[in-house]
């Protein structure tokens, strides 16, 4: 069965440090995996995915993330957070019958 | 190009009355989702469409929820009778070949 785990319920950092949220998934074939942000009242926005290739992933916004098959996870990563990236975060597979698995969210606050 | 639609935005009405939602899709997309999402948790998807025929409703609760997709174009999904628990945003996705997009929900509320 296909499933996505975000350990992580909510994150604080601070504006200007580095952060990585976590993702591991469940998944039998490959892995087609995705990163959404979603704001308050807003719609999912994507952020970056990965199908196949190099397993680092360059996004929007200045996020990335790593696909690493041996621990079955695709972290992402941002080296300097600015306020405006205060939202929810959403790690997802697209798994069987082209639908989408998604993980319960982190929420990241920023603080100046 | 335009994304997908959704009306309306917020809804609020009181349990165990009915209410309706709407979705187009991008021009093109065959298939269309209808997701859940339930405050503090991600989406989940109740029922997807190709054209318009049901692929998959598995987790659609058939005895208050509903959804068509008469044309295989725009999509309506309604609840009869609300119960407090169907309080969340409901998401309208659409896909082809190369791309998913998400509209951005009308939020539920049922008092």
């Amino acid at each position: 069965a296909q499933s996505v785990t975000q350990p992580d319920i909510h994150i604080t950092v601070s504006e200007g440090a580095s952060l990585e949220l976590r993702c591991n998934y469940s998944y039998g074939a490959t892995p087609y995996l995705f990163w959404y942000v979603q704001s308050p009242g807003q719609g999912l926005q994507l952020l970056l995915k990965y199908f196949s290739g190099d397993t680092l992933v360059q996004g929007i916004k200045g996020f990335e993330a790593e696909f690493k098959r041996s621990q079955s996870s695709f972290n992402l990563r941002k080296p300097s957070v600015h306020w405006s990236d205060a939202a929810e975060y959403f790690c997802a597979v697209l798994g069987t019958g082209n639908q989408f698995y998604f993980g319960t969210g982190t929420s990241l606050t920023v603080i100046p | 190009e335009a994304g997908v639609a959704q009306s309306p935005r917020y809804k609020i009405i009181e349990k165990r009355q009915s209410v309706a939602f709407w979705c187009n899709p991008i021009s093109g997309h065959a298939t269309l989702y209808w997701y859940q999402q339930i405050l503090g948790q991600g989406p989940k998807l109740l029922i997807q469409f190709q054209n318009n025929g049901v692929v998959d409703d598995s987790q659609l609760p058939k005895d208050r929820f509903s959804a068509e997709r008469l044309k295989g174009v725009d999509s309506t999904l309604k609840i009869q009778p609300a119960k407090l628990e169907d309080s969340a945003v409901y998401l309208c996705a659409s896909s082809n070949r190369v791309g998913y997009t998400f509209g951005s929900g009308t939020r539920l509320t049922v008092v």
